[in-house]
């Protein structure tokens, strides 16, 4: 069975800082997608970032990018110059063809 | 364009009722995803319609349905409602069901079943 974990329930960053995020994932596939997705306090849910498996290259979105190990079935996400905006519930996400999993989500706190 | 709508934003129910939730895609979109998110249990993927049809569902029980329109609207339904029912629904949309396609949330249906 697919599962997608996030084993850390809370992060707090120092505004500017860096900060990484930890994904892990179950699956048999070799086709999938691989999503990082922010939800902030009582708003929407948006997209972060995707990965498709079958790229070695890292996904980058400005201050955003991923460690996507393919063998090791892990995807990061790491914050760069962190900002109060980024304070957020994060959820790491597996799609292989109509199914989809979530992370439990990692809830990021940003320092001023 | 307008984003992904969801009515009505909050709902409380009694045990025993049903419910139906309502989501609207982008325009142009057409494929709709429902998910349940719950402290406990996160973010659980419900079903997944494109064109009118179920394309796949999750681990839900047959309480649990849907369906989508010929606009790409979707409902989703809850009969028999229970405690643990009670979650913020979300609807996604995206142009088709491929994982190359980003999924669009929509702010969320807030269920509450006393």
């Amino acid at each position: 069975a697919q599962t997608v974990t996030q084993s850390q329930p809370e992060m707090s960053v120092q505004e500017a800082e860096t900060v990484t995020l930890s994904c892990t994932y179950d699956t048999s596939e070799s086709d999938y997608y691989l999503f990082w997705y922010k939800q902030p306090p009582s708003r929407q849910m948006i997209l972060v970032i995707r990965q498709e498996a079958y790229k070695q290259q890292n996904a980058t979105e400005n201050r955003f990018s991923v460690n996507f190990q393919k063998a090791a079935k892990s995807f990061s996400l790491k914050i760069s110059d962190s900002q109060l905006g980024d304070a957020a519930m994060y959820f790491c996400a597996y799609r292989s063809g109509n199914q989809f999993y979530f992370g439990t989500g990692t809830s990021l706190t940003v320092i001023p | 364009k307008a984003g992904v709508t969801q009515t009505p934003r909050y709902l409380i129910k009694t045990r025993g009722q049903q419910v139906t939730l309502s989501c609207s895609p982008i325009s142009g979109h057409r494929s709709v995803s429902w998910y349940q998110q719950t402290p406990g249990q996160g973010l659980q993927f419900l079903f997944e319609y494109f064109s009118e049809t179920q394309r796949n569902k999750g681990n839900f029980p047959g309480r649990f349905s849907g369906r989508q329109f010929s606009n790409s609207r979707s409902e989703m339904n809850v009969s028999t409602l229970e405690l643990g029912d009670s979650a913020l629904y979300l609807c996604a949309s995206s142009t088709r069901t491929s994982g190359r396609d980003t999924q669009y949330f929509g702010p969320g249906t807030r269920l509450t079943v006393l």
